[in-house]
């Protein structure tokens, strides 16, 4: 099993609609998450960070946390031809050295 | 505008050549990471150093890679002897504390190995 699972899409929607990236992740005691924005041939960006259970909301972005269920996503509203990228879920462990892992990333397309 | 420089941007080389990037990540970041990209894996973690101090580098095939950080403004990741399973985006990236997340990504070096 990988450490941090997302499904790799092409997640396709129409302009305007909500976008909903999913995220699972292993390790338990993990504490901080986010989520990254790489567009193709570009190096990846932080969009979100939540560290509590709930919601965090940031303009169009809202990002979801359960830890019980080992569970992050990110919903984009209003969905635009420029958020088409790949999002990428990262996760900080809770072993030694608090490495961050990555997703494989899921593809967003937004059609107008 | 801080950011974190890799070189090469690019390079072609033939198996068997060593391959050295390197990377200055921002001035007074303490914790340096270098990630490898391919379509297959996505973003695999090789190593990452803070304070210099290599924490973990198990991500790395130890037999042909190295990485170290000679000083506060210098990472560097080698290649010897390069194979064409190297082929892939480099990144290196930094951060001024753990636990916050916020890495800020190099553009890559994109290795191609024939």
């Amino acid at each position: 099993q990988k450490e941090v699972e997302q499904n790799s899409g092409p997640l396709s929607v129409p302009e305007g609609a909500i976008a909903s990236l999913n995220c699972t992740y292993s390790d338990r005691g993990s504490q901080s998450f986010f989520w990254y924005r790489q567009y193709s041939g570009k190096s990846p960006e932080l969009i979100m960070s939540i560290y509590s259970n709930g919601d965090k909301e940031d303009g169009r972005f809202t990002a979801q946390l359960n830890k019980a269920s080992q569970y992050v996503s990110l919903l984009i509203r209003d969905s635009q031809p420029s958020d088409s990228a790949t999002y990428l879920c990262a996760v900080y462990g809770s072993g030694g050295y608090n490495k961050l892992i990555f997703g494989a990333g899921t593809r967003l397309a937004v059609h107008p | 505008d801080a950011r974190v420089t890799q070189t090469p941007r690019h390079k072609v080389t033939e198996m068997g050549q060593e391959v050295t990037m390197r990377c200055q990540p921002i001035l007074g970041h303490n914790t340096v990471f270098w990630y490898r990209q391919t379509m297959m894996q996505g973003l695999e973690l090789l190593a990452y150093f803070r304070n210099r101090a290599p924490l973990d580098d198990s991500g790395m095939p130890k037999d042909r890679f190295s990485a170290e950080m000679p000083d506060a403004t210098l990472a560097t990741l080698k290649i010897q002897p390069s194979e064409p399973r190297d082929s892939a985006v480099y990144f290196c990236a930094s951060i001024d504390r753990v636990n916050t997340g916020e890495l800020f990504f190099g553009e890559g070096s994109r290795l191609t190995v024939l």
